[in-house]
């Protein structure tokens, strides 16, 4: 059981290359999340997926898009990265049903330069 | 505006002590609040969780308190061991909501060193 995996690890761009952000679980969760952490913040919500098929806007949207392809893996894309992008982004899945725990991958340090 | 907050970004307290860290929420429609710990270069990991009925919830050495009338709540790790030096975020949502409601919002962290 890998549990939450993202690739990749660390990822450097310049402003207005994209790119896309890969994150699978295998734990057959129906929800899985997409969030930013920058330096001083809590987590925030960039897109959520209640369940394959279906995506929504959190807190922070702007400037990505989200794609759940099947029930293990959701996606993130930016489309043109700006350095207020530069951030460690988090994937998680909802453990335990009706209870709101999450289980994070390990996450991506991104910079855009 | 910050519906979940952690006012002290950092604390340092010896092994063996109790470490004692703080969150206060603003919503009180919340009904669950979690607690998360993060090492460096490393994902949050899930540590205890209170649903708003309950005023204590205890696993171990870690113990979460909740009084709602304050709207706060407290996590308390005896004795605090050098293993648990981590960055403590507390995290709240609405369980019986579905969609945008039923999502966690965190609070900005403490970091907690425990020193040998």
């Amino acid at each position: 059981n890998a549990g939450v995996t993202q690739t990749p690890k660390f990822q450097v761009l310049k402003t207005g290359q994209s790119m896309t952000l890969q994150c699978a679980q295998d734990m057959n969760h129906n929800s899985m999340y997409w969030y930013r952490q920058d330096p001083g913040m809590g987590l925030r919500l960039i897109y959520y997926s209640a369940s394959e098929g279906t995506t929504d806007k959190g807190e922070v949207p702007n400037g990505y898009n989200v794609s759940r392809l099947n029930k293990r893996e959701f996606s993130l894309r930016l489309e043109s990265a700006a350095p207020s992008q530069t951030s460690v982004y988090f994937c998680a899945s909802l453990w335990r049903e009706g209870f709101n725990e999450q289980f994070f991958g390990p996450g991506t340090r991104l910079t855009v330069l | 505006d910050q519906q979940v907050k952690q006012n002290s970004p950092s604390l340092s307290v010896q092994e063996g002590r109790i470490s004692i860290l703080n969150c206060d929420y603003t919503n009180s429609m919340f009904d669950y609040f979690l607690w998360y710990k993060k090492y460096p270069a490393e994902g949050p990991t899930y540590l205890i969780s209170i649903s708003s009925i309950k005023d204590k919830n205890e696993d171990g050495r870690f113990t979460v308190f909740l009084n709602k009338s304050a709207k706060h709540l407290s996590l308390h790790i005896v004795p605090s061991q050098p293993g648990d030096s981590a960055v403590y975020f507390c995290a709240a949502s609405l369980m019986n909501y579905g969609g945008s409601q039923g999502n966690l919002i965190f609070g900005k962290g403490t970091k907690l060193s425990v020193k040998p």
